[in-house]
């Protein structure tokens, strides 16, 4: 079965600090997603990574994808507390599996 | 409407009550997915219907329903639920069910379940 696991579940950051998310999956997938969930909201889509080494960025945020390693990485460059939200990744078809999440706060 | 709409977004019941779901996506999609996410537990799938036929079903207790009469709509019909299933239900839609490379599921606001 898959198992997808995230750490740290919890991260508080100072504004301005750098971090990273770690998202490790235990089968073969061909697909991982970055989501983000702001409190008492649904689930926005951030990044699909498709093949190894892929990299995508979007503002402070960049996800990797090491297929070899089971690994996807969410890296956090200078936070911001617009930033502070749970972070999911997710792997899988139409059968998705996600993580815990991370729940990260930025603080001043 | 836009999106992934879904009604009610709260709902309280009793364990005796019966009561439906109701999930509409305004997205052109073919698939369409119920999850739950409760505070034990992470994000769970429980459903999912490719071009309207349920082609994922997560051992969900039968007090759990799922009906989706055409690719835009999408219901989950509850009865005789247990307090433990109170959840944050979210539905979900996507272009090809898992088939396209590139897709992405598209989540609606949820409906915040409470069962007394």
């Amino acid at each position: 079965e898959l198992k997808v696991e995230q750490n740290p579940l919890f991260l508080s950051m100072q504004e301005g600090k750098n971090y990273t998310i770690y998202c490790n999956y235990s089968t073969t997938s061909d697909r991982l997603y970055w989501y983000r969930q702001d409190p008492g909201k649904s689930l926005e889509s951030l990044f699909v990574l498709l093949s190894n080494g892929a990299v995508k960025q979007e503002g402070r945020l960049m996800a990797s994808l090491d297929t070899k390693a089971r690994l996807s990485t969410l890296h956090i460059t200078a936070a911001v507390h617009d930033l502070s939200a749970t972070y999911f990744c997710a792997v899988g078809r139409a059968d998705m599996r996600f993580g815990a999440g991370t729940r990260l706060t930025v603080k001043p | 409407e836009t999106g992934v709409t879904q009604t009610p977004r709260h709902l309280v019941m009793g364990m005796t009550n019966k009561k439906s779901l109701k999930c509409e996506q305004h997205l052109g999609h073919n698939a369409m997915y119920w999850y739950k996410q409760s505070a034990k537990k992470p994000l769970e799938l429980m459903f999912v219907y490719s071009l309207e036929e349920r082609v994922e079903n997560n051992s969900v207790p039968s007090r759990f329903s799922p009906e989706c009469p055409n690719s835009s709509h999408l219901f989950l019909h509850l009865h005789t639920l247990q307090p433990e299933d109170s959840a944050l239900d979210l539905c979900a839609s996507s272009q090809g069910g898992g088939r396209t490379l590139q897709e992405t599921q598209y989540f609606g606001p949820g409906t915040r379940l409470l069962v007394l």
